[in-house]
């Protein structure tokens, strides 16, 4: 069974640059054909696609992020990482790291980890 | 602002059958499988509907999708209390080269 954990800061000051690891367990991140994916839910708000690493290591994000947007691999510690770079109050939410077997398909998800940019 | 419109909220009645909406455009629905997830309170997001209309093992026979042109549809029969939840569609979209989601369906059980 695999499983998804979000880890990192819970408060990130605005400027500042938000960093987030997702640790797969119950398989190799490198095995298969996936697209590892972070999704974000800001509180009582829908949720926001905000980018993919293939197992190749190609990427794609959200034209709305994608300057402030990196996504990475590390496929010896199985995770992938996201940054997002001079935060504001406006990326507080819930951030989700997800795997994705097909583009808009998401069968396995974190439990979510809560983000707040705040001074 | 989702490119993908769903009503805000829908209800029904236990044993009911309610359908939530998906609208979208030739560059997402029209061209591309549609998803769709149930978001139970303080929980993650989970797979209800792959492919349009395939269900993932382990979901009820209960929940169903289905699409036409540029719009879908997810039906829920047999309602019951546990169907409470937030409903997201969601499909990659050509235009935007990325996935967008629906804003969300609120499933009130009355």
């Amino acid at each position: 069974q695999v499983q998804l954990q979000e880890s990192g800061p819970g408060l990130v000051k605005p400027s500042q640059t938000l960093s987030l690891t997702c640790t797969v367990s119950g398989g190799s991140i490198s095995s298969g054909s996936y697209y590892w994916t972070w999704i974000r839910q800001p509180a009582g708000k829908g949720l926001e696609w905000i980018g993919r690493i293939y197992t190749s290591g190609s990427t794609k994000c959200n034209p709305s992020l994608k300057s402030r947007v990196t996504i990475s691999v590390d496929t010896s510690k199985n995770h992938f990482s996201l940054t997002l770079s001079s935060v504001t109050a406006a990326d507080t939410a819930v951030y989700y790291c997800a795997r994705s077997p097909q583009t808009g398909c998401f069968d396995y998800w974190g439990q979510g980890t809560l983000v707040t940019v705040s001074s | 602002q989702s490119v993908l419109t769903q009503p805000p909220s829908a209800s029904g009645t236990p044993g009911q059958r309610v359908t939530i909406s998906c609208s979208g455009s030739s560059s997402n629905i029209g061209s591309n499988y549609v998803y769709w997830y149930q978001q139970l309170p303080g929980t993650a997001p989970k797979l209800l509907i792959y492919g349009n209309n395939q269900r993932p093992s382990g979901v009820p026979d209960r929940f169903s999708g289905s699409k036409s042109g540029t719009s879908a549809s997810l039906a829920i029969s047999g309602l019951r209390s546990e169907d409470e939840a937030d409903y997201y569609c969601a499909a990659w979209d050509d235009s935007l080269s990325g996935v967008l989601f629906g804003g969300g369906t609120k499933l009130t059980v009355l």
